[in-house]
């Protein structure tokens, strides 16, 4: 089985400059979530689908941050502009169960590290 | 609201030691408790997880229980090798069916050999 593909991997950009960033989730898994890790620290939900449904956006700063999920499958986060507080790491991550039972096992991406200069 | 608290690393160990990362959370409920472990270069991955009160969640020779009394979850492990060197987050998953999977900081763990 094919875990979660991200890209790109490493991202590079100067601030201001918009950026985005996708995510194929594993077959099958209706859940898709997108995190922020910050350097040393946890993981903390920016959005949460349920099939195409946004269905827990509270996180996510929606003046400069927007998320798609279209037909369900694969997802995009984009930023733009892009601020130097953005540096981070973004990591998408997918589910079977959403919030039945079995919630909470997610299986993760290998992230995108961005920089903003 | 939920929250998960960890001991701050890192924390350095010489093979075979013994390991123990506290984990403490603070939840309305009875929420799913989880241990996750991020290999260097790697993505999340998870390593264990309970799901009610007493369970003990075990995988690869980790171990963690889920005390409601001291609302903590606690993850040991008897032996630990050079290949154990990876940061480790404790998490919850709230029992309102929010879907929402909530991290403690991480707690980086080196091994020598």
């Amino acid at each position: 089985e094919a875990g979660v593909v991200q890209s790109p991997r490493y991202k590079i950009i100067e601030k201001k400059q918009p950026v985005a960033f996708w995510c194929n989730p594993i077959s099958g898994h209706n859940t898709l979530y997108w995190y922020l890790q910050n350097l040393g620290q946890g993981p903390e939900l920016l959005i949460r689908y349920e099939n195409e449904e946004a269905v827990d956006d509270s996180q996510l700063p929606k003046d400069r941050f927007s998320a798609e999920r279209l037909k369900g499958v694969d997802s995009t986060l984009k930023i733009q502009p892009a601020e130097l507080g953005d540096s981070a790491v973004y990591l998408c991550a997918s589910s079977r169960y959403g919030t039945r039972e079995g919630a909470g096992e997610l299986f993760f991406g290998e992230g995108s590290r961005l920089t903003v200069l | 609201g939920n929250s998960v608290t960890q001991m701050e690393g890192p924390v350095t160990l010489s093979e075979e030691a013994f390991l123990t990362i506290n984990c403490t959370y603070t939840a309305t409920g009875y929420p799913s408790l989880f241990w996750y472990v991020q290999y260097p270069g790697e993505g999340l991955q998870l390593l264990l997880k309970a799901t009610k009160a007493d369970d003990k969640g075990s995988n690869k020779g980790f171990e963690a229980t889920y005390r409601k009394e001291t609302t903590s979850f606690h993850l040991e492990k008897g032996s630990v090798q050079v290949s154990d060197s990876a940061v480790y987050f404790c998490a919850l998953h709230g029992s309102s069916n929010t879907g929402k999977l909530i991290f403690g900081q991480g707690t980086t763990l080196q091994v020598k050999p």
